[in-house]
């Protein structure tokens, strides 16, 4: 059963546009929610995270909304580059239980 | 400062052979992951260490697979015999105290024939 459901599983965006991915969790306990970045042949990378207690968290380019009443958060990519070309995957924890549950990730092409 | 190590970054085998991975975490994170990565999914978590205690090895199928961590830095992950389902990418990471940041290495990526 996954905990944490993460759409679209592929996305296509022109440069210079907004990429948005948004995921959808069913435990209430989970109260970490980061943003992993990974490109081929690495390993992911944190890319943002945000907590429960603030509905918007952005870090240059990089925005995260949580929305706790849906039990949902999203990533968006403001002027999306061809460097932003990469797998992202959400994830959340509960309690800094240390057992990140995975989206199955986003595959986002930015076409130059 | 470094970052995780893996080794080796390549492997291929031949069904029924053993085999197995080295993880170097960043110096003084005393927690650290393996997890295994198949194609299109996200990871999934094999075992976690506390230093040198697995505290969550819950989702590692002891039948074939083994891992260690003897001194409380490096791990090595094992499998015997491996399987030609065992054909991923095996990502170690690790994170410091209270730190829930997981820094990952790059993985090695097994081919069973």
């Amino acid at each position: 059963q996954q905990q944490v459901k993460q759409s679209p599983q592929s996305l296509i965006v022109q440069k210079g546009g907004i990429s948005i991915i948004n995921c959808a969790y069913e435990n209430t306990a989970f109260d970490y929610f980061p943003w992993y970045q990974q490109f081929p042949g690495k390993g992911p990378a944190l890319l943002i995270a945000i907590r429960p207690d603030v509905s918007e968290k952005k870090e240059g380019r990089f925005t995260i909304s949580f929305n706790k009443s849906a039990k949902q958060f999203s990533l968006h990519i403001m002027d999306s580059q061809p460097g932003d070309s990469a797998t992202y995957f959400c994830a959340a924890d509960a309690g800094n239980n240390r057992k990140l549950i995975w989206g199955l990730g986003t595959s986002l092409a930015v076409n130059p | 400062e470094a970052g995780v190590v893996q080794s080796p970054r390549y492997k291929i085998i031949e069904k029924k052979q053993p085999v197995a991975f080295w993880c170097n975490p960043i110096s003084g994170h005393n927690t650290l992951y393996w997890y295994l990565q198949n194609l299109g999914q996200g990871p999934e978590l094999l075992i976690r260490y506390e230093n040198e205690e697995a505290v969550d090895d819950s989702q590692l199928p002891k039948d074939r697979f083994s891992a260690e961590r003897l001194k409380g830095v490096d791990s090595t992950l094992k499998i015997q015999p491996a399987e030609l389902g065992d054909s991923a990418v095996y990502l170690c990471a690790s994170s410091s105290g209270n730190q829930e940041t997981q820094y990952f290495g790059p993985g090695t990526r097994l081919l069973v024939l």
